[in-house]
């Protein structure tokens, strides 16, 4: 059974970079997709990326001059950043596997994380 | 990029109804498609992949069906546990489907 905690900051300044871990206990292998996905406060969904397959990574476009997704296989833990935050970044910011179906490894998120408030705030 | 639109944006229906919401994509995206439940407070549940796969411990009441740049989740028999918002996904998400009691 795999379990997903995501880990960082509450809050951070304008234009600093938002920094976020999730740690997870159970399968943590390469092959799957880990990404992180957003919610402000009232509003819908937004994928942020992913990262899978020793290293590939995919970001929203919208998104993508801001952000940055890693991970420490070693560690069991995959990270985002996201660059020269506002206000418009607050959200719940949760981490998610990738589903195993059939032993085909999706992007689709099937194990999320509880997820974490970030405020954007000075 | 891929935009996924669902309609309606709320639905209000009662215990045992048939309800169906849409997500239309932008540009064909074969049968790669889910579809999620969230309640307040809680991380989205993964129902459906691949269209109409419904994934482990999801109960038959949910139906997910098309391909290309039409799909629906159809609950044959809504149930009080059923009232959340639903999303669709692909890479993106829809704008979510709000299901509230009538």
């Amino acid at each position: 059974q795999v379990h997903l905690q995501e880990s960082g900051p509450g809050q951070v300044k304008p234009s600093e970079t938002l920094s976020l871990t999730c740690t997870v206990s159970g399968d943590s292998s390469g092959d799957y997709y880990w990404s992180w996905i957003r919610q402000s406060p009232g509003k819908g969904l937004e994928w942020i990326g992913y990262i899978c397959c020793g290293g590939t990574t995919n970001y929203n476009p919208s998104l993508r001059s801001r952000v940055t997704i890693s991970q420490d296989t070693s560690k069991k833990q995959f990270s985002l950043q996201l660059a020269s935050v506002s206000a418009a970044d607050t959200a719940v910011y949760y981490c998610a596997r990738g589903g195993r179906f059939g032993g085909v490894f999706m992007s689709t998120p099937a194990t999320w994380g509880q997820g974490t408030l970030v405020t954007v705030s000075s | 990029d891929i935009q996924l639109t669902q309609s309606p944006s709320t639905l209000s229906a009662s215990v045992g109804e048939r309800i169906t919401i849409t997500c239309r994509a932008s540009q064909s995206i074969d049968d790669w498609l889910a579809w999620f439940q969230q309640k307040p407070g809680r991380p989205p549940k993964l129902l459906i992949y691949k269209a109409s796969t419904l994934d482990s411990g999801v109960p038959s009441r949910f139906t997910g069906s098309g391909s290309g740049t039409e799909f629906t989740l159809t609950i044959s028999s809504l149930q009080p546990d059923d009232f959340a918002t639903y999303y669709c996904q692909h890479g993106t998400f829809g704008q979510g489907t709000r299901v509230e009691i009538k």
